[in-house]
């Protein structure tokens, strides 16, 4: 079992839905949880950086985190055919410097 | 602020040779580290580097190996390749030892035949 389960996807949405984006963990040590959106042939864009538990929002971008359940999620609201994107979770336990990536999911955005 | 950088962009080789692969990091950022994206296992770390001195490592074979310079710029280097070493090499900066906060560059594409 990986320490990392992201559902790889497809996921296909119309412009302007919710989209929420999963991912659950197994090493209780993990503390720092980031989500990357990666388009093709590029590299992955940090697009969320949280520590512990609780939500963060940075425009339409909203990241949960529930550590009693080892469960994170990213929302995405009023999505655009732009978005249509992998989109990686990663998480790391204290000063170590390695993330542990989740297999990505593949999202798109129908205009 | 320019991003990480990477190069060269894409690499073509033969099984046996090697390679190395370079990495600027964002200016000020002192952590290098090194991942291997491949469609089958994913994102997988392989080292990271701070102050000229590889920090943390990965799973990965000793075929496989980094260093740092004084300026935070780093290269990897892989030996003997082999057709499984085909994968995208991603480099990130972060500021310091052990920074989760990573930024990553283009990757270098190397294609093993």
């Amino acid at each position: 079992q990986k320490e990392v389960e992201q559902d790889p996807g497809p996921l296909s949405v119309p412009e302007g839905a919710i989209v929420s984006l999963n991912c659950t963990y197994s090493n209780s040590a993990f503390q720092y949880f980031m989500w990357y959106r990666q388009y093709s042939r590029k590299g992955p864009e940090l697009l969320m950086y949280t520590y512990s538990s609780g939500n963060k929002e940075d425009g339409r971008f909203t990241a949960q985190v529930d550590k009693s359940s080892k469960y994170i999620s990213l929302f995405i609201r009023d999505s655009q055919p732009s978005d249509s994107a992998t989109y990686l979770c990663a998480m790391s336990g204290d000063n170590t410097g390695k993330l542990i990536f989740g297999q990505g999911t593949t999202l798109q955005v129908k205009p | 602020k320019a991003g990480v950088t990477q190069t060269p962009r894409y690499l073509i080789k033969t099984r046996g040779q090697q390679v190395t692969l370079s990495c600027s990091p964002i200016s000020g950022h002192r952590s290098v580290s090194w991942y291997q994206q491949t469609p089958g296992q994913g994102l997988q770390f392989l080292f990271e580097y701070f102050s000229e001195t590889q920090r943390n490592k990965g799973n990965f074979p000793g075929r496989f190996s980094g260093r740092q310079f004084s300026n935070s710029r780093s290269e990897m280097n892989v030996s003997t390749l082999e057709l499984g070493d085909s994968a995208l090499y991603l480099c990130a900066s972060s500021l310091g030892w052990g920074n989760n906060e990573q930024f990553f560059g283009p990757g270098t594409r190397l294609t093993v035949l």
